[in-house]
């Protein structure tokens, strides 16, 4: 079964702090993403990585980075937390190939930016 | 510019009786949709999916219906139970590593 592990479940910083949010996964897959769910506004991508190294934006990147260095972790930056980052944070990870892979979900990390 | 949609931001069913969950997309690039099941204070896990090739995809009591005439698909639930209530997002893939969601539905099944 595939494990998508979330360093943390709650965290809870600052504004202007930065903020490293982990997340590892157990299947060797190829492809990682980084979502953020919002009440009326569903799961919005943030980032995506299809290698190690490798990064795409999402849909919303503004304020986040990323960092693959190694094929399992997948961190997501928040360089200078704002309020508006208050989110819950969703990684995922998909087998290469072709689309119809499904994404398998860690449990999210829930960011309180104070 | 909402690309897939979820109109119904909730839905109670009785216990036993059908459940059905309305998705609408705009891009008919659209090739592979997917259903997730999320419960609280856990991540989206996997329910079913369908290739645009095809028009309906079976397992065990969810069903799910593509239209793409219509755009239009749909996740039926027989019979429904209580443990099935969650929210329930559906996901469009146009080729790409990338899902775009909806903003889902929160079922509830009444014992």
């Amino acid at each position: 079964d595939v494990k998508v592990t979330q360093s943390s479940r709650y965290l809870v910083k600052r504004t202007g702090e930065k903020v490293f949010l982990e997340c590892v996964q157990d299947m060797d897959h190829e492809n990682m993403f980084w979502y953020r769910q919002d009440p009326g506004l569903g799961l919005r991508l943030i980032y995506f990585s299809y290698d190690v190294k490798m990064k795409e934006k999402g849909d919303i990147p503004e304020g986040y980075s990323v960092s693959r260095e190694k094929k399992e972790r997948f961190s997501l930056i928040l360089e200078s937390a704002s309020t508006n980052q208050t989110s819950m944070y969703l990684c995922a990870s998909s087998r290469e190939g072709h689309s119809w892979q499904p994404q398998h979900f860690g449990d999210g990390t829930r960011l309180s930016i104070l | 510019d909402q690309q897939v949609k979820q109109n119904s931001p909730s839905l109670s069913v009785q216990e036993g009786r059908i459940s059905i969950l309305n998705c609408d997309y705009t891009n008919s690039m659209f090739d592979y949709f997917l259903w997730y099941k999320k419960y609280p204070a856990e991540g989206p896990t996997f329910l079913i999916s369908i290739s645009s090739i095809k028009d309906k995809n079976e397992d065990g009591r969810f069903t799910v219906f593509l239209n793409k005439s219509a755009k239009h698909l749909s996740l039926h639930i027989v019979p429904s139970q209580p443990g099935d209530s969650a929210v329930y997002f559906c996901a469009a893939s146009g080729g790409t590593y990338k899902y775009i969601f909806g903003t889902g539905t929160r079922l509830k099944v009444l014992a």
